[in-house]
């Protein structure tokens, strides 16, 4: 298995809402990321987990709040978010420490905030 | 913020031709990587020079790299309309990848 599966696909939530997005990989990779990018923009980095643990916030609102049950998982737990939150959310993987091998992207969710 | 630059912002060429893109950056990197984006879909790693390599082929893609410049190149030769995509530069500093702005490429048939 050599993917990244992320659910859903698409997601509209409105204001008080709260959800989940989450993130799959047997790839046995050891560093998790989530990005999200805006239309026409390039992605940007919010949170870098390495082997489970939380090692890089990009100084993220805490409405975003980031979990990794396990080495396969990382969610991206979704509260009170705000209509310029609208955007895709991309989680990637990659062999820890650095991605030598380069990063493994899913298909991303794009969430709509109404 | 954006480590890279890139250049064009977006690129038209015909089928058969060669795109070349380019890419500039400002910090000390690991490695280099380029990676594909069809609209609206998630990214697709191409290809990665390590900071030590100049050159780097893979299929109908070159890339070279020059770190006294801070720069970094990506070649399409033979192109298709399979490859109108987004393509973007990122710069791996350990563990943070960071993209560039991206050049649009439309490969028309």
């Amino acid at each position: 298995d050599t993917e990244v599966t992320q659910t859903p696909k698409h997601l509209v939530m409105g204001m008080t809402n709260k959800k989940s997005l989450k993130c799959e990989q047997h790839m046995g990779h050891r560093a998790m990321y989530w990005y999200k990018q805006k239309a026409k923009k390039p992605p940007e980095l919010m949170f870098v987990y390495s082997y489970e643990k939380l090692s890089i916030n990009e100084s993220v609102p805490s409405r975003f709040s980031p979990e990794c049950p396990n080495s396969s998982l990382l969610n991206l737990h979704l509260h009170a978010l705000q209509p310029e939150d609208s955007a895709l959310y991309l989680c990637a993987s990659s062999e820890a420490p650095s991605g030598n091998n380069g990063y493994t992207f899913g298909s991303g969710t794009r969430l709509t905030v109404v | 913020s954006q480590q890279g630059e890139e250049d064009p912002q977006a690129l038209s060429i015909q089928e058969g031709e060669n795109a070349t893109m380019n890419c500039s950056y400002k910090t000390s990197i690991n490695n280099l990587q380029w990676y594909r984006q069809n609209s609206g879909r998630g990214l697709v790693h191409l290809i990665l020079i390590r900071s030590n390599e100049r050159e780097k082929h893979s299929g109908r893609l070159r890339v070279t790299l020059d770190t006294s410049k801070k720069s970094s190149s990506l070649l399409i030769t033979a192109s298709r309309a399979a490859d109108t995509a987004s393509y973007f530069c990122a710069t791996d500093e350990g563990s943070r990848l960071t993209f560039g702005e991206g050049t649009q490429l439309t490969v028309n048939p």
